[in-house]
């Protein structure tokens, strides 16, 4: 089955700008989607399609995707960005199912 | 407004059946191509994908869980009915539901609003 590989963590500065990466065979051929959840909450979608931004999410998150890795940016990182991001994609490659990553934990110091 | 919410037991014992209800709101399963889905996390761990139904009744199951798996909807009552048979204690986890949004009658493939989760302990 098809498999998304995010590092598990990240670290990055106030006011920084944090890239965190999904990877999968051909991913640029899929759409990605990502979601953020700090502890104790439930996860909150940030980016889907690639690259599109839900209502009410900053114009600091962003996304791209091509290739075998897909990625979202974070610029001007906040103190309140600090959680776990989780990659998604839905995989109809065989037995269409939904495919989460392993999920990168962003520390901003 | 789009709201879920998870309800079942906190604790189940080994081997038993687990049935979870997500009860929601702001939206109709009637809608094409709209669905509901379940995921899960283990303590500390990364989310899981379980099984999706929609609103033609199609169901897709995680290959890994399939056999152990089902889920029905209720239209009528806005609810999504999900069972896990013969329950292990690494089935302990927060238990998501989520709202599968649909775009020109088609599904989509992310899940858009979910609901706040329900923590379920399998121990003897």
């Amino acid at each position: 089955s098809y498999v998304l590989t995010q590092p598990p963590s990240v670290s990055v500065a106030p006011g920084q700008t944090a890239s965190l990466t999904c990877g999968g065979n051909s991913i640029g051929n899929k759409e990605v989607h990502w979601y953020q959840q700090k502890p104790g909450q439930a996860p909150v979608l940030v980016v889907y399609d690639d690259s599109d931004r839900p209502s009410g999410i900053p114009d600091r998150f962003s996304g791209s995707n091509s290739g075998n890795t897909a990625t979202l940016t974070i610029t001007r990182v906040e103190a309140g960005d600090e959680a776990n991001y989780y990659c998604q994609v839905w995989d109809d490659s065989t037995d269409h199912h939904v495919v989460f990553g392993g999920g990168t934990k962003l520390t901003v110091l | 407004q789009i709201t879920l919410k998870e309800s079942g037991p906190t604790l189940v014992k080994p081997t038993q059946t687990l049935t979870l209800t997500c009860t929601f709101s702001g939206f109709s399963l009637n809608t094409s191509g709209v669905g509901v889905g379940w995921i899960r996390q283990p303590p500390g761990k990364a989310l899981e994908w379980l099984v999706i139904v929609s609103s033609d009744d199609d169901h897709r199951h995680s290959p890994s869980l399939k056999n152990r798996l089902t889920i029905t909807k209720d239209t009528t009552k806005n609810q999504v009915v999900f069972t896990m048979t013969n329950m292990d204690p690494v089935d302990t986890a927060t238990y998501y539901c989520a709202h599968r949004p649909s775009q020109w009658g088609m599904p989509t493939p992310y899940f858009d609003y979910w609901g706040q989760g329900a923590l379920v302990t399998v121990s003897s």
